[in-house]
């Protein structure tokens, strides 16, 4: 089975502070994407990979960055936390094009994060 | 631009009975359709998945969904829901290149007793 795991389930922040999200997953994934969801919104993508230190700006890039130095990690940082950006995230991965079965994405359980 | 609609916010059904969830999408070409189910507070989990081919396609926890081009419709069904299934149905589409992944805004689904 594809796992996906993310560092901490729950997080709480002050503003200000750097953040890190860490994902990580085991199936050789090449995609892997971060999303925030928030109630009302549902799932809106932050950024995605599609190979090692690729990286393409989704719907709401701003006040995050990215790290993938490592095929199997994509990392999520927030450079300044701020109140606005307490929510859920997740992360997910998926196959390339050369699968054939591109877009299957797996999830990680979501990091909860407070920013106090 | 691509895009995925869920008409309906919120449904209620009773246990035992049937349930339809609706999804249409918008793409220039046949894309990949998939339905995931959210718990509270937990991640998303496929039920199906829809690349090619027979147009009826099982899932887990007994759900279907059928891909109808001419409508435009993914729609999701189980014929006896239990109070377990009552969570968040999210329909999503992405072009072959899995890149431009589109959600839904989900709907909610309650089951009564």
């Amino acid at each position: 089975d594809v796992k996906v795991t993310q560092s901490s389930r729950y997080l709480v922040k002050r503003t200000g502070e750097k953040v890190f999200l860490e994902c990580v997953q085991d199936m050789d994934h090449e995609n892997m994407f971060w999303y925030r969801q928030d109630p009302g919104l549902g799932l809106r993508l932050i950024y995605f990979s599609y190979d090692v230190k690729m990286k393409e700006k989704g719907d709401i890039p701003e006040g995050y960055s990215v790290s993938r130095e490592k095929k199997e990690r994509f990392s999520l940082i927030l450079e300044s936390a701020s109140t606005n950006q307490t929510s859920m995230y997740l992360c997910a991965s998926s196959l390339g094009p050369t699968s054939g079965r591109a877009g299957e994405q797996f999830f990680g359980p979501g990091t909860r994060l407070t920013v106090l | 631009a691509q895009s995925v609609t869920q008409p309906d916010i919120h449904i209620t059904v009773s246990e035992g009975a049937s349930l339809e969830l609706r999804c249409n999408y918008s793409y220039g070409a046949t894309p990949y359709l998939f339905w995931y189910v959210q718990s509270p507070g937990q991640g998303l989990q496929l039920l199906l998945k829809y690349f090619s081919g027979d147009t009826l396609v099982q899932g887990i926890k007994g759900f279907e969904a059928e891909f109808k081009r001419s409508q435009s419709s993914f729609n999701l069904r189980k014929p006896s829901v239990h109070w377990s299934d009552a969570a968040e149905y999210f329909c999503a589409g992405t072009d072959n290149y899995g890149q431009n992944f589109v959600f839904g805004p989900g709907t909610r689904l309650s089951v009564l007793p």
